[in-house]
């Protein structure tokens, strides 16, 4: 089973700046990594795909880099409603497909 | 648009049984596969069960395999999931998920609302 490892857990941002989250995997997952985002209450949505690719209707201040076992989202302003879970997910090499433990993003 | 909606959910005794469902609209359900995710009470996502889109091929995570049991019908566009034997530590928010692209890559892009599963005596 890959094991995906996400730092920080809790990132503290200011509205405005630049927030930058990690996640590695234990074992390569080529660019088969997704990042979703959860609010309370409310179901994940997915964000970027393919490591770098965003989904439907996400801002372009989202954007993902990586491959192989490293990777980073950028949020590069933080707007209000971005302040949220993060989570890593691959799915390169399943079952089972394994998610980060997820990184809050909360107001500094 | 795409929406899930699942049902099901509630208190259940350990040992006991649940079966969830998934409505599906918007898209051509028998067209996708599908995939069962839950989420402990303040805790991260845990991938369950995954079908195919013809139901040929299934997939559970290590933690209910031989105790739930996935599956669909297409003709009414809905994902089920049965659950026995059910422990204190299947209690979670249970989401349904699409799946898609690559059949050997498929990617979850859209999610339900999920249903609360709480086992407890």
């Amino acid at each position: 089973e890959i094991v995906m490892t996400q730092s920080p857990a809790t990132l503290s941002v200011s509205p405005g700046e630049r927030a930058t989250l990690s996640c590695r995997a234990s074992q390569s997952v080529s660019s088969n990594l997704a990042w979703y985002q959860q609010k309370p209450g409310q179901a994940p949505r997915l964000l970027i795909y393919g490591a770098s690719t965003r989904a439907t209707g996400i801002p372009a201040r989202f954007s993902g880099s990586g491959s192989g076992t490293e990777f980073t989202l950028t949020i590069s302003s933080l707007q209000s409603e971005d302040f949220a879970v993060y989570y890593c997910q691959q799915y390169n090499n399943w079952p089972p497909r394994t998610f980060g433990q997820g990184t809050k993003v909360e107001i500094k | 648009q795409v929406q899930l909606v699942e049902s099901g959910g509630g208190l259940v005794k350990p040992g006991g049984s649940l079966r969830l469902s998934c409505a599906a609209s918007g898209f051509t359900f028998s067209d996708y596969y599908m995939s069962w995710i839950r989420q402990a009470p303040g805790k991260g996502l845990e991938w369950v069960s995954y079908i195919s889109s013809s139901g040929s091929t299934i997939y559970y995570a290590d933690s209910v395999k031989g105790r739930f049991t996935i599956s669909r019908d297409n003709a009414k566009n809905s994902l089920y999931l049965q659950m026995n034997s059910l422990r204190a530590e299947d209690t979670a928010v249970y989401y349904c998920a699409r799946e898609w692209g690559d059949t050997a890559m498929p990617i979850d892009d859209y999610w339900g609302q999920g249903t609360l599963v709480t086992v407890s005596s």
